[in-house]
C-alpha cells in the first residue's frame, strides 16, 4: 500500500517549452502533497506544498508563475515547469500525506529527471 | 520549526563491517524522525521512522536507530555493511500530521570489498 508514482520518469525537452509531471497517489487518497527539487549531489530542496481544491504554497525562492501546481483530486498533483531553461534541469520528487491512517509520514514518488537542451 | 544535521557527507566502510550514519535534530516539539535511502536516479525508501513509541526502531535491510532525546540523535546504524548499501541517506523531521519534512544534506555511503 500507500503507493505514489509519478510521470513522466524522465523527459527532455527544449529551451522555451513546458513540461508537466504528473504525481499520483495509487492507493490511498492525499490531501497534501509536496513538490521537491533535487540538485546532483544534494538534498531535497522544498518547492511546494500542494492541497487539493487550494492554490499552492511555495517556499521563499521559487517563481509560482514558473512552476505552476495542480491539486485537482485527492489523488492527483502536477507540477508545470513553464518555459524551460537549462538551469531548470533537475530530479524532481513529489510526495503524498495520506487523508486517512498515518498522516505524520509521507511516501515519496520515484521521481522525474528533466532535462532542459 | 525543526531541522536536521548529518554530520559526514561521505562514509567509506569495509564490506562486513559496522555502518553508522549520524543525524541530530533540532525540533520545538517532539518530532517524528526519518531516515531514507536513495540509489542512484530514484526517489526515496524508507528505512525506518520513530514516531514516539520504541526509542530503538528496527527498519529494513539490517539497518536500525535509536531516537536519544538527552542527544537529540537519530544516528543510524548496520552491524555488517553489505556492498548493496552503498547509496545515499537522508535523515528527516517533522512535526507531524501532515506538515512539512525538513531534510538533512545526505551522507553517501561507500562500502569497500
Amino acid at each position: 500500500g500507500a503507493v505514489v508514482s509519478q510521470h513522466p520518469s524522465r523527459v527532455i525537452c527544449k529551451s522555451g517549452t513546458s513540461v508537466k509531471i504528473e504525481c499520483r497517489s495509487l492507493d490511498f487518497q492525499a490531501t497534501t502533497m509536496f513538490w521537491y527539487r533535487q540538485f546532483p549531489k544534494q538534498s531535497l530542496m522544498l518547492m511546494a506544498t500542494s492541497n487539493e481544491g487550494s492554490k499552492a504554497t511555495y517556499e521563499q525562492g521559487v517563481e509560482k508563475d514558473k512552476f505552476l501546481i495542480n491539486h485537482a483530486s485527492l489523488t492527483l498533483s502536477t507540477l508545470t515547469v513553464t518555459s524551460a531553461h537549462p538551469e531548470d534541469s533537475s530530479f524532481y520528487i513529489c510526495s503524498a500525506v495520506p487523508l486517512l491512517g498515518t498522516r505524520n509520514e509521507q511516501f515519496f514518488g520515484p521521481g522525474t529527471r528533466l532535462t532542459v537542451l | 520549526a525543526q531541522s536536521v544535521t548529518q554530520l559526514g557527507s561521505h562514509v567509506s566502510v569495509s564490506e562486513g563491517a559496522l555502518v553508522l550514519l549520524r543525524c541530530n535534530y533540532s525540533s520545538s516539539v517532539p518530532p517524528y524522525l526519518f531516515w531514507y535511502v536513495q540509489y542512484p536516479n530514484q526517489g526515496l525508501q524508507l528505512l525506518l521512522k520513530y514516531t514516539s513509541a520504541a526509542t530503538l526502531v528496527k527498519g529494513i535491510n539490517g539497518f536500525e536507530a535509536e531516537f536519544k532525546k538527552s542527544e537529540t540523535s537519530f544516528h543510524l546504524t548496520k552491524p555488517s555493511a553489505h556492498m548493496s548499501d552503498a547509496a545515499e541517506y537522508f535523515c528527516a523531521v517533522t512535526a507531524g500530521t501532515g506538515n512539512q519534512f525538513y531534510f538533512g544534506t545526505g551522507t553517501s555511503l561507500t562500502v569497500i570489498p
